[in-house]
């Protein structure tokens, strides 16, 4: 079955600590993202990618860090940096950039990371 | 810049109610719409979608009219059932080009009760 996969599902941390989370997808798409969801709010962009080995800061950027270096895989790394880093994270997938989908996302199921 | 602006929640109604949740949008351009819903514990999938005015999107007894004039893209369901408990979000992508331009409002929670 084609679809995104994040990991872990649910992480908790200590302060200072930096951590990883994994986001694959095998539906071939070109366009991934992540989002990060707190509570009574919508979706914030964290950074997106286009194209392998390219990448653009979202709306909330800080304090966070990504890597395109495979078409199937965008993992986000949470570092000590990041001031509130208890949330909800999304990662979805897109077929491309900029073309008549646009908007269409799949998304993964999540990772919650907590800060102990 | 871009922006989506949601009813607020939480929403309570009975089983077979009809459902009504309030999106009005500000865009340049000609964005398309969207309404996500996100069950508890998952990511967000895509429920229905419009891409010019006067489309309507439907999916799973839900419709959305895009209506240019209003700027509005309510999302309604005649008689609601338990497993359409969820969070619902209304979104638009303007047709910039740019692989970032989804926007998403602050979601609305809907429970169903029998």
């Amino acid at each position: 079955d084609g679809g995104i996969t994040q990991s872990p599902k649910y992480l908790f941390r200590k302060e200072g600590q930096n951590v990883t989370l994994s986001c694959e997808q095998n539906l071939n798409h070109d366009a991934m993202y992540w989002y990060r969801q707190d509570p009574g709010q919508g979706l914030r962009l964290i950074y997106y990618s286009q194209i392998v080995n390219d990448f653009q800061k979202g709306d909330i950027a800080e304090g966070y860090s990504v890597s395109r270096e495979k078409k199937e895989s965008f993992p986000l790394t949470v570092t000590s940096a990041q001031k509130n880093p208890t949330a909800f994270y999304l990662c979805a997938s897109s077929q491309r950039a900029g073309g008549p989908d646009t908007g269409e996302l799949f998304f993964g199921e999540g990772s919650r990371l907590t800060v102990l | 810049g871009d922006s989506v602006t949601q009813m607020e929640g939480p929403v309570t109604l009975s089983e077979e109610a009809f459902l009504t949740i309030n999106c009005t949008y500000t865009a340049t351009g000609y964005p398309s719409l969207f309404w996500y819903v996100q069950y508890p514990g998952e990511g967000l999938q895509l429920l229905l979608k419009a891409t010019k005015a006067d489309d309507k999107g439907s999916n799973k007894g839900f419709e959305a009219t895009y209506r240019k004039e209003t700027t509005s893209f309510h999302l309604e369901k005649g008689s609601v059932q338990v497993s359409d408990s969820a969070v619902y979000f209304c979104a638009l992508s303007a047709r910039s080009g740019s692989a970032r331009q989804l926007t998403f409002g602050s979601g609305t929670q809907l429970t169903v009760l029998p």
